[in-house]
């Protein structure tokens, strides 16, 4: 059974950096072309991708957001972290991480989402 | 950068009405690299269909899809009340993935 789960802090503060993390199960990320993503989506708004991690480490970011992000792993926790610097009030909303397998171009499975607030 | 525009915004139906939504692309996009999500409140996205066309297992058959180069269509046919929710479309080129603004499809 294929699992993602987000997790990180609920507030950060104006011009910190936000650290979260994604648990993932029922797959492998080194192996079998799996990637996972991360997106996020203010209140009430769309959705909008920020950042991939592919198995073989290869990472890629939203062109206007990649000076802010960094995405790695740590496959011994079976873990994708996402980190933003400088964080802004506009950076609200609830950030999902989701898989996908090369070769193919959409998310397959979706963590729950996790909500951050950033107080100014 | 590719831009995908759905349309319309909200469109109000009934149950078992069928609702056609329509994304549409900047440009020329290859029908495999155009997904569609529902999302209902609280949720996270739900894949409904892949490739333009591809329903994933467990999606049911009243979920259709269509379209090439720029113009792609998911069309729902016979409303269940569980399918009124935002709908996105989904897109993968040049090592990006862009979103449509959604359709919410509300009773």
């Amino acid at each position: 059974q294929v699992t993602l789960r987000e997790s990180g802090p609920a507030v950060v503060n104006r011009t910190q950096t936000l650290k979260l993390t994604c648990t993932v199960s029922g797959f492998s990320l080194t192996t079998g072309d799996m990637c996972v993503s991360w997106s996020r989506q203010a209140p009430g708004k769309g959705l909008e991708w920020l950042a991939r991690i592919d198995w073989d480490d290869d990472k890629y970011y939203r062109t206007s957001l990649k000076s802010r992000l960094t995405i790695s792993k740590d496959t011994s926790k079976n873990q994708v972290v996402l980190t933003m610097t400088d964080m802004d009030p506009a950076d609200t909303g609830t950030y999902f991480c989701a898989r996908s397998s090369s070769g193919w171009y959409h998310f397959d499975y979706w963590g729950q989402g996790i909500r951050v607030t950033v107080s100014s | 950068e590719i831009v995908l525009t759905q349309s319309p915004n909200t469109l109000s139906l009934s149950p078992g009405d069928t609702a056609t939504l329509s994304c549409r692309a900047s440009q020329n996009i290859l029908s495999s690299y155009l997904a569609w999500y529902q999302q209902r409140p609280g949720q996270p996205p739900r894949l409904v269909l892949y490739s333009s066309s591809a329903r994933p297992a467990g999606i049911p058959g009243r979920f259709s899809g269509s379209g090439s180069g720029t113009d792609f269509t998911l069309t729902i046919s016979g409303l269940e009340p569980e399918d009124f929710a935002v709908y996105y479309c989904l897109h993968f080129g040049a090592l990006q993935y862009t979103f449509g603004q959604g359709t919410s499809l509300e009773i």
